[in-house]
């Protein structure tokens, strides 16, 4: 059973177009929401964090929406660049320590 | 340069055949972890250690032994590999749950 559960699977968008992807749970014990990148041939990197006391948080391009009561969660990526190009994955943990990640998303940037 | 290494990058074995993926981490973080990648699956956790000589299971363990006799090292242990363990396969290690999980660049495991 999927723990999170990640929209879409793939994506493309226009350079400078806006990116969304979503993630939904159902444990209400996660109470960290990291989303990481990843580049083909690499390991995944964070990109941004958010706690579940905190509606937003936004660095650089990159913004996460935090809604508690619908349990989702979702990456905004303003301005996208071909550079953005990668697959990302929402995550999620709690205090036990375990890390449930989603089903990834591939984001394609067209020039 | 702070990094995790995994060794090999790439490895194919037969069935049966018991091999090592070993995962090594100079940043001195307590928390380390495996996963592997498959396509529409994602990544999934296969065991975690806290600390050494504690390790627990994640999400998907069965079929996969994990050691923490020292701290900067975590080898992943597959006594006898079936096809089915076929995958892309990541370590972790990170200071705390809540600060980021630094990856090693992956091992692709192919058991025929």
């Amino acid at each position: 059973q999927q723990q999170v559960k990640q929209s879409p699977q793939s994506l493309i968008v226009q350079k400078g177009g806006i990116s969304i992807i979503n993630c939904a749970y159902e444990n209400t014990a996660f109470d960290y929401f990291p989303w990481y990148q990843q580049f083909p041939g690499k390991g995944p990197a964070l990109l941004i964090a958010i706690r579940p006391d905190v509606s937003e948080k936004k660095e650089g391009r990159f913004t996460i929406s935090f809604n508690k009561s619908a349990k989702q969660f979702s990456l905004h990526i303003m301005d996208s660049q071909p550079g953005d190009s990668a697959t990302y994955f929402c995550a999620a943990t709690t205090t036990g320590n375990q890390f449930y990640f989603g089903t990834g998303t591939s984001l394609t940037v067209i020039p | 340069e702070a990094q995790v290494t995994q060794n090999p990058r790439y490895l194919i074995t037969v069935t049966g055949k018991k091999l090592t993926v070993t995962c090594s981490q100079n940043m001195n973080h307590e928390y380390m972890s495996w996963y592997r990648q498959d396509p529409g699956l994602g990544l999934r956790q296969i065991y975690y250690s806290m600390n050494v000589e504690v390790t627990d299971k994640g999400d998907v363990p069965e079929g996969y032994k994990v050691s923490r006799k020292e701290k900067r090292n975590f080898p992943l242990i597959l006594e006898s590999p079936s096809p089915n363990q076929t995958s892309l396969y990541f370590c972790a290690s990170t200071k705390t749950r809540s600060s980021p999980l630094h990856f090693g660049n992956g091992t692709r495991l192919t058991v025929t």
